[in-house]
């Protein structure tokens, strides 16, 4: 059973700032990791995804990755109250068996004017 | 490009009733995946089918089911509605390949009086 585990927040930086959102996943054979974005009462939206060590960048998010330490985290440099919302990671295996997404609990963000 | 589409937006039912929701692809997407949504839960997957057939469900009673046509639309019906089952309900589709990218729609929101 995989599991994924995010810090509920709220995680509160000021406009401007840099955000940093952390992930951990129990299961070792995980390979697809996703950020989604979900504004109150909306769906989520993807930000990132990443599939290999190391960072990748798209504009102001950077989403990195750990996976000898089972880790993931994305980055949000220059915070804006927009980029307020619910974090999502999610994960999910190249078992053409299981391809759902398991899905942390998220992390509330609030960026500060 | 048009993306998922969701009937209805929102879903009025009385305990013991059933509810079909209703689920269009993004074109040239042929699998579809509906997770559910309870107010302060986290997403559970539900139900995923691609090609027309349902290839894994998550921990979910039978009372939830679907169906995937030959349009690659797909279609979610819950029996013998709980009170619990008051949600938002996520479709999302993707291209079929492992690990690949999930992309959802508005969601639709049941509530169960």
């Amino acid at each position: 059973q995989k599991e994924v585990e995010q810090n509920s927040g709220p995680l509160s930086v000021p406009e401007g700032a840099i955000a940093s959102l952390n992930c951990t996943y129990s299961d070792r054979v995980s390979q697809s990791f996703f950020w989604y974005r979900q504004y109150s009462g909306k769906s989520p939206e993807l930000i990132m995804s990443i599939y290999s060590n190391g960072d990748k960048e798209d504009g102001r998010f950077t989403a990195q990755l750990n996976k000898a330490s089972q880790y993931v985290s994305l980055l949000i440099r220059d915070s804006q109250p927009s980029d307020s919302a619910t974090y999502l990671c999610a994960v999910t295996d190249m078992d053409t068996g299981r391809r759902a997404l398991t899905f942390g609990s998220g992390t509330r963000l609030q960026v500060q004017p | 490009e048009a993306g998922v589409t969701q009937s209805p937006t929102h879903l009025i039912k009385t305990r013991g009733q059933q509810a079909t929701l209703r689920c269009s692809p993004i074109s040239g997407h042929t699998s579809v995946y509906w997770y559910q949504q309870a107010l302060g839960l986290g997403l559970q997957f539900l139900l995923w089918y691609d090609e027309g057939e349902e290839r894994n469900r998550g921990n979910f009673p039978p009372r939830f089911s679907g169906r995937q046509f030959p349009n690659y639309s797909s279609e979610l019906n819950v029996n013998a509605l709980e009170l619990e089952d008051s949600a938002l309900y996520l479709c999302a589709s993707a291209t079929g390949t492992a690990g690949e990218t999930q992309y959802f729609g508005p969601g639709t929101r049941l509530l169960v009086l």
